[in-house]
């Protein structure tokens, strides 16, 4: 099955720690996102990449890392410098044609830091 | 968890009924537009989309509207079922001219929450 993996789906880290979310795809999509999503409010863009080795900065990548070596993976390390980590996590690609802007999403992954 | 829909504007509609969903866009120059529909702690799921050329698309049960002059998009669900209670998110993409780089990203609103009553 082609598509996108967030592991794992709920994930607990006591506050100053480090964590790393895990995003993969097998669509073959150059394209990658990190969104971080609040209740009652909408998708908000953190990093996102068009190229293997090359990102760029979000709207609020404040306190938040990426790397992209490969291009099936898009890893997010949110460190202890996020004000507010706890947030459900959503990784998506997409092509970087013409062809077609639609963002595919994977399952999510719920951080909950305390 | 805490849903996502929470402190959205939410829309009953009765089973079987049509829905219709409202979302305004603030950029003239965005010339592509998307909903998603989003289940609780799920991803979003891709619904339909339409490009600024045209006025009006259909897929299965569904129907996205675009008004170009008020800035405004639609989406209309035919005979609406338990199964289509969810949050539906509307995004735009601005264009900016030849391809650069990141003119891919798209810009999501909040959402509406619709809640089909059996």
């Amino acid at each position: 099955d082609g598509g996108i993996t967030q592991s794992p789906k709920y994930l607990f880290r006591k506050e100053g720690q480090n964590v790393t979310l895990s995003c993969e795809q097998n669509l073959n999509h150059d394209a990658m996102y990190w969104y971080r999503q609040d209740p009652g409010q909408g998708l908000r863009l953190i990093y996102y990449s068009q190229i293997v080795n090359d990102f760029q900065k979000g709207d609020i990548a404040e306190g938040y890392s990426v790397s992209r070596e490969k291009k099936e993976s898009f890893p997010l390390t949110v460190t202890s410098a996020q004000k507010n980590p706890t947030a459900f996590y959503l990784c998506a690609s997409s092509e970087t044609s013409a062809s077609s802007y639609e963002q595919y999403f994977g399952p999510g992954t719920r951080l909950t830091v305390t | 968890g805490e849903s996502v829909g929470l402190h959205l504007p939410t829309l009953s509609v009765q089973e079987g009924d049509n829905s219709i969903i409202n979302c305004a866009y603030s950029n003239s120059a965005s010339d592509y537009f998307i909903w998603y529909k989003q289940e609780s702690g799920k991803g979003p799921q891709f619904i339909i989309d339409i490009r600024s050329n045209m006025d009006k698309r259909q897929g299965q049960r569904v129907t996205v509207l675009l008004n170009k002059t008020v800035k405004h998009l639609s989406l209309q669900i035919a005979a609406t079922q338990p199964g289509d209670s969810a949050v539906y998110f509307c995004a735009e993409r601005e264009s900016r001219g030849s391809f650069t780089y990141g003119n891919n990203r798209l810009a999501f609103g909040k959402g509406n929450q619709v809640v089909v009553i059996p």
